[in-house]
């Protein structure tokens, strides 16, 4: 069971240029989303949350949109630039009554900035 | 500089011939998590550590043991590694339980078992 969708393996868009990724959720208790990026060879890297009693996290190029009545989010990323051509996975943090943690990964989105 | 590392970066081993993939953190963090990266699956937790002596299993466990003895260090053990462990795997470390979303990742090992 998927609790965490990214639908989309690829996007390719022109520098300059708007990226959209999105995101699909199923289990209603997540109270974090998270966008993580990473490149070739390196370990994922933190980009941006966004807390689920919000719906919208700007921090510089980057902002991420949380729509909870449809579970999904999306990452905008305006303008594109070469340098974001890296796979970025969505990911939901889920604390348990138990109190454990865990952090549950899309597969992810290969985005490419064509100059 | 704050950093998470892994050791070894890329290995290749047998079946059945234990293994250990060290993970340490120089950020004080409370929180400790290793992960596997597959092709069309994304991460998927395997372990996690909430504090030292805490542990808990993530979602792919099986085959897998790790130990918090020490804040810095959690260790992922393959104690009978087979071919379908290989995989890239990353540690990671989030700042402390309430905070436990916003994770920082080792660089990764490659491990290939045959």
């Amino acid at each position: 069971d998927q609790q965490v969708k990214q639908n989309s393996p690829s996007l390719s868009v022109q520098e300059g240029r708007i990226s959209i990724l999105n995101c699909d959720y199923t289990n209603s208790m997540f109270d974090y989303f998270l966008w993580y990026k990473k490149y070739p060879a390196e370990g994922p890297t933190f980009l941006i949350s966004i807390s689920s009693i919000k719906d919208k996290n700007e921090d510089g190029r980057f902002t991420v949109f949380l729509n909870k009545s449809a579970k999904h989010l999306s990452l905008h990323i305006v303008p594109s630039q070469p340098g974001d051509s890296a796979v970025y996975f969505c990911a939901a943090h889920l604390r348990s009554q138990g109190g454990s943690e865990k952090l549950v990964f899309g597969k992810g989105t290969k985005l490419t900035v064509n100059p | 500089e704050a950093q998470v590392t892994q050791n070894p970066r890329y290995l290749i081993t047998v079946t059945g011939k234990k293994l250990t993939v060290t993970c340490s953190q120089n950020m004080n963090h409370e929180y400790m998590s290793w992960y596997r990266q597959d092709p069309g699956l994304g991460l998927r937790q395997i372990y996690y550590s909430m504090n030292v002596e805490v542990t808990d299993k993530g979602d792919v466990p099986e085959g897998y043991k790790v130990s918090r003895k020490e804040k810095r260090n959690f260790p992922l053990i393959l104690e009978s590694p087979s071919p379908n462990q290989t995989s890239l795997y990353f540690c990671a470390s989030g700042k402390d339980s309430r905070k436990a979303y916003e994770q920082y990742f080792g660089p990764g090992t490659r491990l290939t078992v045959t």
